[in-house]
């Protein structure tokens, strides 16, 4: 079983709807991260988050400790809005405290 | 402000050679971070270097090396490279080696034939 497992793999929605992807993880944490990595490569860096919920224009990221879980909504979704979403975690042991990351949800809006 | 840069962005070497591929850190960062990311898998940790010290290392064959300059630049080595090294390898920054945020490059895609 992988540390970080997310779900849904691939995510097909229309313009406007609204979105969850979910993240589950095994080991004890820092702190949590949302990704969004595009076709090109490159990953941006969306949340950082250790408790509660954070919020940044259409996106909204929440986490709940005791559950080890955590969610990335977007509300109002649009076409620009598809890429890959991964959800990393660093982990308390070690001390590199490294990112383990999901495999990433692929996410397409169609307009 | 310049973010992570890395070069090259692509890269075709055949399989035995060797390859070096270069990341430059936020300026300020110390803390950088090397990840290996298969076709449609999430990245996997190979490095990170703090100080010009290694200070974590992934499950990745000796093969694989690296080091960071004094400027904080560092460089990741592949020797004898396989068909299964054909990867997209990202950099990350970060300020220290705690729960400061991390900021990616684009990364170098490199294949392998």
């Amino acid at each position: 079983k992988n540390e970080v497992e997310q779900s849904p793999q691939n995510l097909t929605a229309q313009e406007g709807e609204f979105i969850t992807i979910n993240c589950s993880y095994s080991v004890g944490i820092s702190a949590l991260h949302w990704l969004q990595q595009h076709p090109g490569g490159g990953i941006v860096s969306l949340f950082m988050l250790s408790s509660g919920k954070k919020k940044h224009g259409r996106l909204i990221a929440t986490i709940n400790i005791q559950e080890k879980h955590s969610s990335l909504h977007i509300t109002a979704s649009h076409p620009r809005d598809s890429a890959v979403y991964i959800c990393a975690v660093r982990s308390l042991k070690g001390s590199a405290r490294q990112l383990t990351f999901g495999s990433g949800t692929q996410l397409t809006v169609l307009p | 402000d310049a973010g992570v840069t890395q070069s090259p962005t692509h890269l075709i070497k055949t399989r035995g050679q060797h390859v070096t591929l270069r990341c430059s850190p936020i300026s300020g960062h110390k803390s950088v971070s090397w990840y290996q990311q298969v076709l449609g898998q999430g990245p996997q940790f190979i490095f990170q270097y703090y100080e010009k010290e290694e200070r974590g290392r992934g499950n990745f064959p000796d093969r694989f090396s690296a080091r960071q300059f004094p400027n904080y630049s560092s460089e990741l080595n592949v020797n004898a490279l396989l068909l299964g090294d054909s990867a997209l390898y990202l950099c990350a920054s970060q300020l220290d080696t705690g729960i400061a945020e991390a900021f990616f490059g684009q990364g170098t895609r490199l294949t392998v034939v």
